[in-house]
């Protein structure tokens, strides 16, 4: 069975550009999270999405923005970047309903903004 | 929000030694997970504890769900170059959905050779 899989490996945008990134999940599961980590921060929960639906949100600016497809497959946005948004950006996948806890993550996406 | 506290923030160790590693936390959680994150990589799930006074082995990984439902530890014996890397606990209370999920800081091990 194939993992998460997160698309690009890599990122260089430059402040005020947007960027969207995306990510697979594995086969069958149906919720896909989406956390931001950074060296001084840690991982940081952004949301996480199950059947298309936003279900839960992280403390992050509006900036920050997903959706989830009927495939389950999941994108996320970040509009006006900062200089801060440099970070690795994980997405994980689950098969529980509501649990989330037993989570499969992605590679990620490393963003650097200059 | 709830807070996690890993230790050791980092640990420089020998080959073969064993290592020990834990986190506390202020609140009670249902679920205690470990992950490793190699550099680079997303975090990998190791072991996952669902029942206080657990003890779940993984290979030579050991990590133990306390009690009080606030701790859990995770042992490694006879650690090797591999094992180099971040360990991450999780508390997570069921049906809390992904944020429902609170990570430590993570421990970096580190082994010299």
């Amino acid at each position: 069975k194939a993992g998460v899989t997160q698309t690009p490996r890599y990122l260089i945008k430059t402040r005020g550009q947007q960027v969207t990134l995306s990510c697979s999940p594995i086969s069958g599961h149906r919720s896909v999270s989406w956390y931001q980590q950074t060296p001084g921060q840690g991982l940081q929960f952004l949301f996480e999405y199950f059947s298309e639906t936003q279900r839960n949100k992280g403390n992050f600016p509006g900036r920050f923005s997903g959706r989830q497809f009927s495939n389950s497959r999941s994108e996320m946005n970040v509009s006006t970047l900062e200089l801060g948004d440099s970070a690795l950006y994980l997405c994980a996948s689950s098969s529980a309903a509501g649990g989330g806890e037993k989570l499969f993550f992605g590679s990620g996406t490393q963003l650097s903004v200059l | 929000g709830q807070q996690l506290n890993q230790s050791p923030q980092s640990m420089f160790i020998q080959e073969g030694e064993d290592v020990s590693m834990n986190c506390t936390s202020s609140s009670i959680f249902n679920t205690w997970l470990w992950y490793k994150q190699d550099p680079g990589e997303g975090p990998v799930l190791l072991i996952a504890l669902y029942k206080a006074g657990e003890l779940t082995s993984n290979g030579r990984l050991t990590a133990q769900f306390g009690i009080t439902r606030k701790d859990s530890f995770l042992n490694i014996s006879a650690s090797i170059p591999s094992d180099v890397g971040i360990y991450f606990c999780a508390g997570a209370i069921t049906g809390g959905g992904a944020d429902g999920l609170t990570f430590g800081k993570g421990t970096h091990l580190i082994i010299q050779p």
